[in-house]
């Protein structure tokens, strides 16, 4: 079993669409959560940490369920510029960085 | 504008060759990775340091890969003999101590 997992997608959404990414981890230790995108032969780029209370950045929400241990993405009325890869990554406290295989978002007119 | 960078962008190489990757981790970043992807595999993380020490290189394939900070401003993954099964993605990411990385553009392996 990996460590971080995540659905691979395709998400194939149009434009306007309400989407939500979730990733499961297995070590219940994990400090600290984040999540990427990462566009077509590029590098990924941090999009939002993850914090237990919730966080919000304009159409993005990211979420923590240390319970269940999962964190989800939501994405509010979706662009076009939104289509990428969304990849999850999970530390633990020694700072050990994992991703998740990442969920392919593509939006459509 | 403060980036990771990596040197070479892209490398073709024969099996059985040496290949050698650098990465310039963002100044005053303590804590550098090596990660591989794939399309079967995504992100693999191969090792990490901080403050030049190795923490983890259990991911790393001990027998022909090697990785070392010869100072703070420089980490090497280097593969001996490298196969055709290496060819990937090689991302070096940086960050201050246990907050989120930046990662740098990327090497762009194929092994012939």
């Amino acid at each position: 079993r990996k460590e971080v997992e995540q659905d691979p997608g395709p998400f194939n959404v149009p434009e306007g669409a309400t989407v939500a990414f979730n990733c499961t981890y297995s070590n219940s230790a994990s400090q600290s959560f984040f999540w990427y995108r990462q566009d077509c032969r590029k590098e990924p780029k941090l999009l939002m940490s993850v914090y237990s209370s919730g966080n919000e950045d304009g159409r993005f929400t990211a979420q923590l369920n240390r319970a269940s241990q999962y964190i989800s993405l939501l994405i509010r009325d979706s662009k076009l510029s939104d289509s990428a890869t969304y990849l999850c990554a999970v530390a633990t406290q020694g700072g050990k960085l994992i991703f998740g295989q990442g969920t392919e978002l593509s939006v459509k007119p | 504008d403060a980036r990771v960078t990596q040197t070479p962008r892209h490398k073709v190489t024969e099996m059985g060759q040496e290949v050698t990757m650098r990465c310039q981790p963002i100044l005053g970043h303590n804590t550098v990775f090596w990660y591989r992807q794939t399309m079967m595999q995504g992100l693999e993380l191969l090792a990490y340091f901080r403050n030049r020490a190795p923490l983890d290189d259990s991911g790393m394939p001990k027998d022909r890969f090697s990785a070392e900070m010869p100072d703070a401003t420089l980490a090497t993954l280097k593969i001996q003999p490298s196969e055709p099964r290496d060819s990937a993605v090689y991302f070096c990411a940086s960050g201050l101590n246990r907050d989120y990385p930046y990662f740098g553009p990327g090497t762009r392996l194929t092994v012939l």
